[in-house]
C-alpha cells in the first residue's frame, strides 16, 4: 500500500524555537507538497517542489522554508516558529500531473506556544 | 483571494437522502476539479474528479456536476450514509499550473441516522 509518512502526529513547540516537520513518501513520486489546514481556511499550499533540490512558493511561504535533498523526503522547516504558526500539516505527493494522484499523509498538528 | 470557495462550512443530512455540496470558482484556467473528502485525524483522501470538457461524472453514490459557465461544481451523494460523515474539500487546477491543487476551505457533512 503506497504511504506518505509524516514523522510526528502531535509536536508541541515553543515561540522562537526552529521547527523540522518531514514527509517521506515510498512512491516514488516526482512531486511533494506542504499545505496547512486551518478552520474556515481550507488546506493553503506554503511551498511545493517537482524535483530533488527543486522548490517552489505556494500562496503562505512566509515564515517558512522547505528541503528536499531526496526524491522520497520533504521537509518544512520552521525557522523560528510563532502561535499563528500553530495549525494541522499535511503532506502530500503525487506523479508527474497525475492530479487525481495526490496522496495526502496523515497530518502533524503542531501547537506553539 | 480565494480561488475556490464553499461558502457552506456544515450540512446536516438524514441517512438516506441525498448531500449537495457546492463549491465555487473564480479562475477561468481552472480545468479539472475533485473532490478530496477527510476523516479527522486522517489525510485528505481522493473521492471524484471531473474534467472541464464534461458536465457530470459519477461513481456509485457519488455524482459531479460541473456549470462551466456559472463556475460552480456540486458534489451530490445519494443515499446519503452515516460513514459520508466527513469534511469534503473542493479542488481545482489549470493544466499550466504543473499539477497543483488550489483546495476550498471545505464542508463538513453530518448524516444522522
Amino acid at each position: 500500500d503506497v504511504k506518505v509518512t509524516q514523522s510526528s502526529r502531535y509536536l508541541v513547540k515553543r515561540t522562537g524555537e526552529k521547527v523540522f516537520l518531514e514527509c517521506v513518501q515510498d512512491m516514488d513520486h516526482e512531486n511533494m507538497f506542504w499545505y496547512r489546514q486551518d478552520p474556515g481556511l481550507g488546506l493553503r499550499l506554503i511551498y511545493f517542489s517537482y524535483d530533488v533540490k527543486m522548490k517552489e512558493k505556494g500562496d503562505i511561504p512566509e515564515g517558512y522554508s522547505v528541503s528536499r535533498e531526496k526524491k522520497e523526503r520533504f521537509s518544512l522547516i520552521l525557522e523560528s516558529a510563532s502561535t499563528n504558526q500553530t495549525s494541522m500539516y499535511l503532506c502530500a505527493s503525487s506523479k508527474g500531473t497525475d492530479f487525481y494522484g495526490y496522496t495526502f499523509g496523515s497530518g502533524t498538528r503542531l501547537t506553539v506556544v | 483571494d480565494q480561488q475556490v470557495k464553499q461558502n457552506s462550512p456544515s450540512l446536516s443530512v438524514q441517512e438516506g437522502r441525498i448531500s449537495i455540496l457546492n463549491c465555487d470558482y473564480t479562475n477561468s484556467m481552472f480545468d479539472y476539479f475533485l473532490w478530496y473528502k477527510k476523516y479527522p485525524a486522517e489525510g485528505p483522501t481522493f473521492l471524484i474528479s471531473i474534467s472541464s470538457i464534461k458536465d457530470k461524472n459519477e461513481d456509485g453514490r457519488f455524482t459531479v456536476f460541473l456549470n462551466k459557465s456559472a463556475k460552480h461544481l456540486s458534489l451530490h451523494i445519494v443515499p446519503s450514509q452515516p460513514g459520508d460523515s466527513a469534511v469534503y474539500f473542493c479542488a481545482a487546477s489549470a493544466y499550466n499550473q504543473g499539477g497543483k491543487l488550489i483546495f476550498g476551505q471545505g464542508t463538513e457533512l453530518s448524516v444522522k441516522p
